[in-house]
């Protein structure tokens, strides 16, 4: 199986900051890497697919970069709503795999 | 607007079975792909299966074969998942999530809103 490892898996941030999350892929996922933003009590939102293609409707300071094996998910300007939970998820190969998550708190 | 309505939480005991609905409208059910994924709480997802709405042909991770079975009824556009003999360890809230194709990939951006399945004996 293909392994997902995110980086931080804690983040405490400020209101304005930029961050990046990080997923790395044990092996090269192609372009199929998918960002979830989830926030407790509800289900996954998809956030970015095919590694940099942003979803219809996701704010701008959302994007996502990469290919093979490394990956990032930036927020240019964090806002309040952001904080959450973020899980990569690669589409490449069966089993479908999920990193273990990024928990962005505020400071 | 596509939409995905899950059935209700369910409370099992230990050994039991457990079958969740996923209700599919806003599209033309035949033509797409459902995904089931879990997730135990405090856990990363956990993908589990999928089945062809169209054909009905299903795939399921090497974990859940054999306890698994992903069916679909098209005359009620709706896809079920059963869990057979059920631990403490299959508590968790099970997702349905839709197939969307592009040229270049697919990925899953429709997603029910999560059934909890609850196994304490």
């Amino acid at each position: 199986d293909i392994q997902l490892t995110q980086s931080p898996s804690f983040l405490s941030a400020s209101v304005g900051d930029r961050v990046t999350i990080t997923c790395r892929a044990s092996q090269d996922v192609s372009s199929y890497l998918s960002w979830f933003q989830q926030k407790p009590g509800q289900a996954p939102n998809l956030l970015v697919y095919g590694a940099s293609t942003l979803q219809s409707g996701v704010p701008s300071r959302f994007s996502g970069r990469g290919s093979g094996t490394e990956f990032t998910l930036t927020i240019s300007s964090l806002q309040p709503e952001d904080f959450a939970t973020y899980y990569c998820l690669q589409l490449n190969t069966y089993p479908l795999t999920f990193g273990q998550g990024t928990r962005l708190e505020i400071k | 607007q596509v939409q995905l309505i899950q059935s209700g939480a369910e409370v099992k005991k230990p050994g039991a079975s457990v079958k969740i609905s996923c209700k599919a409208s806003g599209y033309t059910f035949s033509n797409y792909v459902i995904h089931w994924v879990r997730q135990a709480p405090g856990h990363r997802p956990e993908w589990m299966g999928w089945i062809d709405a169209g054909n009905g042909n299903a795939e399921y991770s090497q974990k859940f074969k054999g306890r698994v079975i992903i069916t679909k009824d098209t005359s009620a556009n709706t896809v079920y998942m059963e869990v057979n003999s059920l631990t403490s360890e299959d508590t968790a809230v099970y997702y349905c999530a839709r197939v969307t194709r592009t040229i270049s990939g697919w990925y899953l951006k429709y997603w029910g809103q999560g059934t909890l399945v609850t196994v304490s004996s």
